[in-house]
């Protein structure tokens, strides 16, 4: 168990719907990470906060967005979704930014567009 | 051509045989990651470089900054190891994170 948690674990929901995705990081932890992974794109990095802050951003659509809240928790929201949007939503936390400290992963959660 | 290119692709290996997995990039990094990621989709944080080598149990880690590459090593491997291992680069500042395709690792009796 990592200590990262995520909800729901699954979701299924029709195209042009929105749906928000939640993470939960470890305790002490400061920066959360999004992560999307497709069948045919393998794991993509989308965006990640810190201290409450955008910190960096990856391959994140104008559909989608985040935020990261006072008590460290963190929601990607997900609209208009459309087929290619399903995939598995990792989140990751560590306790500060930068690419020199370990991240941990949470269980995901299985995004299904019908 | 990706920034961050792993090989092999697939690999199946039996029992007990040494493993390696190769990853190298194409960008100056900060940072270095290997995840592993469990058939029901879990992913683990197995190591993180910056130089060197690493060593964690049968797992084993090494990247040489000047080549631009790094690899996995499995000592005496055996079937729970299989599992798709991701290598990660960190580039610059910003946290940019770059990933690798994959190699899909499977460990038969």
């Amino acid at each position: 168990d990592s200590g990262v948690t995520q909800t729901p674990k699954h979701l299924i929901t029709a195209t042009g719907q929105r749906v928000t995705l939640r993470c939960s990081p470890r305790s002490g932890d400061l920066s959360v990470y999004w992560y999307q992974q497709s069948l045919d794109q393998g794991l993509q990095f989308l965006i990640q906060y810190y201290n409450g802050e955008e910190r960096a951003k990856g391959n994140i659509l104008e559909r989608f967005s985040a935020q990261q809240f006072p008590d460290l928790h963190s929601e990607l929201n997900l609209s208009s979704l459309e087929l290619g949007d399903s995939a598995l939503y990792f989140c990751a936390s560590s306790v500060a930014p930068g690419g020199q400290y370990e991240q941990y992963f949470g269980p995901g959660t299985r995004l299904t567009v019908t | 051509k990706n920034e961050v290119e792993q090989s092999p692709q697939n690999l199946t290996a039996q029992e007990g045989e040494f493993i390696t997995i190769n990853c190298s990039y194409s960008v100056g990094i900060s940072a270095l990651h290997w995840l592993q990621q469990h058939p029901g989709g879990g992913i683990v944080s197995l190591f993180m470089l910056s130089s060197g080598k690493k060593k964690h149990g049968r797992l084993i880690a090494t990247i040489n900054i000047q080549e631009k590459h790094s690899s996995l090593h499995i000592t005496a491997s055996h079937p729970r190891d299989s599992a798709v291992y991701i290598c990660v680069v960190n580039t610059g500042t910003a946290s940019k994170l770059t990933f690798g395709t994959g190699t899909r690792l499977q460990v038969t009796l």
